[in-house]
């Protein structure tokens, strides 16, 4: 059974451009989360989807930042007009179920660098 | 506004010592608490903690939780250079997350 998977691994964006972050959960998963870890600081929420539906963004900036989790494909994370301060590591995370932590099992990660 | 705290922020010891690793926290709606170790990847697993007084014990590692005093240890004995990591502490919240920042652990042979 293959893990959370997440790509790119390594971004590079400019100031300015879009970023897209796929995240595939684990088979059979339906529940996936968005965190961001920025340099020197612990993972923090951004936000919970279930298939085709937002739950919880209430750590999502309100501007620039969007995620879907489709029908069919992986969830995607995207953030316009990308700039210095998004560069940091997105880690996505899927459980079968909601809210048990314990089952929320982590992907590799996105390192996103803006310059 | 919920906060998990970590101390300390980072640790060097030599192989075979035992280190002790504390998280408190200030989080409503507390359902349970989680310790991750991070090495350059993905966050892993190690316990989930629910109940005051019950030790989890996993190898070297172990974890005990205290609902009153709103706090958990993490100790590791013996240690390995394997163990060289940041280890995390979370805090589940309703469908969240909380998360510290981390204790950075360094292991010298």
């Amino acid at each position: 059974n293959a893990g959370v998977m997440q790509n790119p691994r390594h971004l590079v964006r400019r100031r300015g451009q879009e970023a897209r972050l796929r995240c595939s959960p684990m088979k059979g998963h339906s529940h996936v989360y968005w965190y961001r870890q920025l340099p020197e600081e612990g993972l923090k929420f951004m936000v919970y989807l279930q298939k085709e539906n937002i739950i919880d963004e209430s750590g999502m900036p309100k501007e620039r930042f969007s995620a879907e989790f489709p029908k069919e494909g992986p969830s995607i994370l995207r953030i316009q007009q990308v700039v210095r301060g998004d560069s940091a590591a997105y880690f996505c995370a899927s459980s079968p179920t909601e809210g048990q932590g314990y089952e929320q099992y982590f992907g590799p990660g996105t390192r996103l660098t803006v310059t | 506004e919920d906060k998990v705290v970590q101390s300390p922020l980072s640790l060097v010891v030599h192989e075979g010592d035992t280190v002790t690793l504390n998280c408190s926290y200030e989080v409503t709606n507390f359902r349970s608490l989680l310790w991750y170790k991070q090495e350059k990847k993905a966050p892993t697993f190690l316990f989930m903690l629910t109940s005051s007084g019950i030790e989890k014990k996993s190898g070297r590692l172990s974890s005990i939780l205290d609902k009153k005093e709103l706090f958990s240890i993490l100790n590791i004995t013996a240690t390995q250079t394997g163990d060289s990591a940041v280890y995390l502490c979370a805090v589940e919240r309703g469908n969240k997350l909380v998360f510290g920042a981390g204790t950075i652990l360094r292991v010298k042979s």
